[in-house]
């Protein structure tokens, strides 16, 4: 079956902490793969992309790929009570041009 | 990223009746889609829209019920058809130009339905 697998949380954490989201997929074909930010009663956000195995950073966002092990990650360095937010992580199952989302994560950064 | 609107942005409409949304693009465009998302959960991509052609639809979906046109590159609606309550949802176009990276998709502000 076709998914992608998130913690709901909430995952709670304080100011100026690293948040740590994960992401697993079901297939070994899938070349992209994205994490959007949403805001409550908001459209999805694109945040990052990523296409290759390691790590991809664009300001305080970084994007970790592992193929082999079908996982993918966000890690947003100093966070802010700005980031509260809903993650979902979308990939492009058996390498098609479809995205297939995640449940997403409930992030919460507190004072 | 392109420029995504849809009309209408919420609407709340009685039981069997039919509800129109569109979503418009600011350039043309080679993909677009629509999503629901119901309450509380994730998105689930209802069809691809073809030009010219048309839309294809995922499991659980059908013409019938979600019709889609898409006359141009820049230009979608979807019909929400014989509305019920469980149809209250957002529903989302989404828009994939081509230029930036595979497969990346960028959302339009969304349409909150409410079916009484």
């Amino acid at each position: 079956q076709k998914e992608v697998e998130q913690n709901s949380g909430p995952l709670s954490v304080p100011e100026g902490a690293i948040a740590s989201l994960n992401c697993t997929y079901s297939d070994r074909v899938s070349q992209s793969f994205f994490w959007y930010r949403q805001y409550s009663g908001k459209s999805p956000e694109l945040i990052m992309s990523i296409y290759s195995n390691g790590d991809k950073e664009d300001g305080r966002f970084t994007a970790q790929l592992n193929k082999a092990s079908q996982y993918v990650s966000l890690l947003i360095r100093d966070s802010q009570p700005s980031d509260s937010a809903t993650y979902l992580c979308a990939v492009n199952l058996e390498g098609g041009n479809k995205l297939t989302f995640g449940t997403g994560t409930q992030l919460k950064v507190e004072l | 990223s392109a420029v995504i609107s849809q009309k209408p942005s919420r609407d709340i409409c009685q039981r069997g009746t039919s509800l129109t949304i569109q979503c418009q693009v600011d350039s043309q465009v080679t993909m677009m889609f629509w999503y629901r998302q119901q309450p509380g959960q994730s998105l689930t991509l209802i069809a691809t829209a073809n030009q010219g052609s048309e839309a294809t639809y995922e499991s659980g979906f059908v013409i019938d019920k979600f019709p889609i046109s898409r006359p141009n590159l820049t230009f979608s609606t979807l019909t929400v058809s014989n509305m019920s309550p469980e149809d209250s949802s957002i529903y989302l176009c989404s828009v994939e130009t081509g230029l930036a990276g595979a497969d990346t998709q960028y959302f339009g502000p969304g349409t909150r339905l409410t079916v009484l």
